[in-house]
């Protein structure tokens, strides 16, 4: 079955750009039924939607991450990458990837997550 | 584009069964029925439970279902079990190609 694996430094200085990628296996990317999408956690809080793309590379974005977010897709190696620019502390969080089929309203299946710690 | 509400706390004792609620606007929750439910347990990614409000993915138990009414969701466990004892978030399309979650809610199973 797929599944989906983020990757990228542990570790980002504040006013710098965070960046992750999310690698799909066991299925394409391509397939083009499904969007990609990128979500996070802080420490002990909720849930925050961040943006996806569909493999034709486009993108929809939370309204209040939108002017520092860019969604990327690179078909060629079934990877889609979160950048997140002028980050701080709020920044913090366990980032997940996950997949939305394009016909139905659930997240699945997610990444395994990965830590990501904005400081000096 | 505000969190969903969902209240802090619900418990249960085993064999019951409980609801949470997860509470949006018409602009969410009760425009669309694009919302889903998810369970998380402790260092762990959310498991998709519940979809388009009331469908269930195959493998998920039958104890979990779900409802909605006007701008309120409400997913349902019954025959709780001790490994119900997690949190559970709600998420809603939101229009304009956005998705907002709710604010998460921790299952006690006493």
């Amino acid at each position: 079955q797929v599944q989906l694996q983020e990757s990228g430094p542990g570790l980002v200085k504040p006013s710098q750009t965070l960046s992750l990628t999310c690698t799909v296996s066991g299925g394409s990317i391509s397939s083009g039924s499904y969007y990609w999408n990128w979500i996070r956690q802080p420490a002990g809080k909720g849930l925050e939607w961040i943006g996806r793309i569909y493999p034709s590379g486009t993108t929809n974005y939370n309204p209040s991450l939108k002017s520092r977010v860019t969604i990327l897709v690179d078909t060629s190696k079934n990877q889609f990458s979160l950048e997140l620019s002028s980050v701080t502390a709020a920044d913090t969080a366990v980032y997940y990837c996950a997949r939305e089929d394009f016909t139905d309203s659930g997240f699945d299946p997610w990444g395994q997550g990965a830590l990501v710690t904005v400081s000096s | 584009q505000s969190a969903l509400t969902q209240p802090a706390s619900v418990s249960g004792s085993p064999g019951q069964s409980i609801t949470i609620s997860c509470t949006g606007t018409s602009s969410d929750v009760g425009g669309y029925n694009y919302v889903s439910w998810y369970q998380q347990h402790p260092g762990t990614a959310p498991k998709l439970l519940i979809y388009d409000v009331s469908k269930r993915p195959s493998g998920v138990s039958n104890r979990f279902s779900g409802s909605k009414s006007g701008n309120t969701a409400s997913l349902t466990i019954s025959g709780l079990q001790a490994d119900d004892d997690t949190d559970y978030y709600c998420s809603s399309y939101s229009g304009t190609s956005t998705y907002v979650f709710g604010t998460g809610t921790k299952v006690t199973v006493l």
